[in-house]
């Protein structure tokens, strides 16, 4: 079946640590998202990309880093620049035409040790 | 600046009793509106599209509606497997297919 893998499910972070979360769809979409959800806060969107080699800042990019080398492929790189890391991260994804829902993941929880 | 907004927070049901979701929105344009389930621990699952004011689609218990200003999700006669939070995103004009989210309503329906 067709859908959106992110791994791993639970992952943490130790202090001045990079983390790099993943996220692989075989639904030949276009476009990936990264979210973060908090406690009583709306999704957020931290990056996007709408083509392979190209991608841009969502509203809280800062801490942050992505690639998208393939077309399947969007990895999510949690920097220590990022002082509050601790949340659950989504990934989805869209078909070329952006009037179509995203499709989401199951996510990575993410935790300071 | 475009917001979305779900009321109540959370909403507690004795099962078979019917009510609404509420998601309201101010928009320069809207170009679609979405319905999402989560449970606890998971993804979004996507549920309902919504384009236009007057625009209704159904599925089992189901139901979202659209006006101009607001979105309802009517839930009917629910079941205690339709305890989720629920999720509203809007598109808006010139938002490329950025979505914005409001921050969902948690439902509980007791047996």
């Amino acid at each position: 079946d067709g859908g959106i893998t992110q791994s791993p499910k639970y992952l943490f972070r130790k202090e001045g640590q990079n983390v790099t979360l993943s996220c692989e769809q075989n639904l030949n979409h276009d476009a990936m998202y990264w979210y973060r959800q908090d406690p009583g806060q709306g999704l957020r969107l931290i990056y996007y990309s709408q083509i392979v080699n190209d991608f841009q800042k969502g509203d809280i990019a800062e801490g942050y880093s992505v690639s998208r080398e393939k077309k399947e492929s969007f990895p999510l790189t949690v920097t220590s620049a990022q002082k509050n890391p601790t949340a659950f991260y989504l990934c989805a994804s869209t078909p070329g035409q952006t009037d179509q829902p995203q499709h989401f993941g199951d996510g990575t929880r993410l935790s300071i040790l | 600046e475009d917001q979305v907004t779900q009321s109540p927070e959370a909403l507690r049901l004795q099962e078979g009793e019917s009510s609404s979701l509420n998601c309201s929105y101010t928009v320069s344009g809207l170009r679609g509106l979405f319905w999402y389930r989560q449970d606890p621990g998971k993804g979004p699952e996507f549920l309902f599209t919504l384009y236009s004011a007057g625009e209704e689609k159904e599925k089992e218990r189901l139901k979202a509606t659209l006006t101009k200003k607001e979105s309802f999700l009517h839930i009917t006669a629910p079941k205690p497997e339709d305890s989720a939070t629920y999720l509203c995103a809007v598109r808006f004009t010139g938002a490329n297919s950025k979505l914005t989210f409001g921050k969902g309503i948690t439902l509980s329906v007791r047996p």
